[in-house]
């Protein structure tokens, strides 16, 4: 079994929906990032969060500790939201390594 | 933002070459750097650590004499594809790290095809 595992692994939505991904971790963590690789490969650190909730633009991202599992939401989707997400976690024993989960395709139609 | 920069983006060349990427920080000076490889489809995999001054901690499995890192400055990190092969074509990937409770900040990746 993965120690970051994301769910679903592929989500098609149309233009307007309301998009939530899911991400479970079975280790101890210090931190989790949620991150965005672009169809040319580039990655952008969406979010980095230790605790409670973070809001930026139409993306929410929030983490429970206690349930190991955080969620990325996209509100008022667009088709420029498609990309891979990727949620990653600093483990507590890793220290500077990120533990990657397999990513999600968002697929999203006009 | 943060911002790093690599370079090339796309490489393609024969076999046998030697490929050099390069990754810097563009307005922060990073701790750490990372390298990773990532097939099609598949999650990134991390291929070795390196700090600035010192010799690069590599991965289980991942050559340290085919994949030579250089990291010269807390801003610039290179990875050396040394003798390419078909087998090493890959997308290539660094991310660079200030420390404790930050993000990693990562590149844009160079796709390297060997022929």
């Amino acid at each position: 079994k993965n120690e970051v595992e994301q769910s679903p692994q592929n989500l098609t939505a149309q233009e307007g929906e309301f998009i939530t991904i899911n991400c479970s971790y079975s280790v101890g963590i210090s931190a989790l990032h949620w991150l965005q690789q672009h169809p040319g490969g580039g990655i952008v650190s969406l979010f980095m969060l230790s605790s409670g909730k973070k809001k930026h633009g139409r993306l929410i991202a929030t983490i429970n500790i206690q349930e190991k599992h955080s969620s990325l939401h996209i509100t008022a989707s667009h088709p420029r939201d498609s990309a891979v997400y990727i949620c990653a976690v600093f483990s507590e024993t890793s220290g500077s390594r990120l533990t990657f989960g397999e990513g999600t395709q968002l697929t999203v139609n006009p | 933002g943060a911002v790093v920069s690599q370079h090339p983006s796309r490489v393609i060349c024969k076999s046998g070459t030697s490929v050099k990427i390069e990754c810097r920080s563009l307005d922060f000076q990073a701790t750490t750097m990372f390298w990773y490889r990532q097939f099609p489809k598949q999650s990134l995999m991390l291929m070795a650590t390196s700090n600035e001054g010192s010799k690069a901690t590599y991965e289980q499995g991942v050559e340290k004499d085919k994949f030579l890192i250089n990291h010269a400055s807390l801003t610039l990190s290179t990875l050396t594809v040394t003798s390419a092969h078909p087998e090493d074509s890959s997308f290539y990937i660094c991310s660079a790290w200030t420390g404790s409770h930050q993000p990693q900040h990562f590149g844009d990746g160079t796709r390297l095809s060997i022929l």
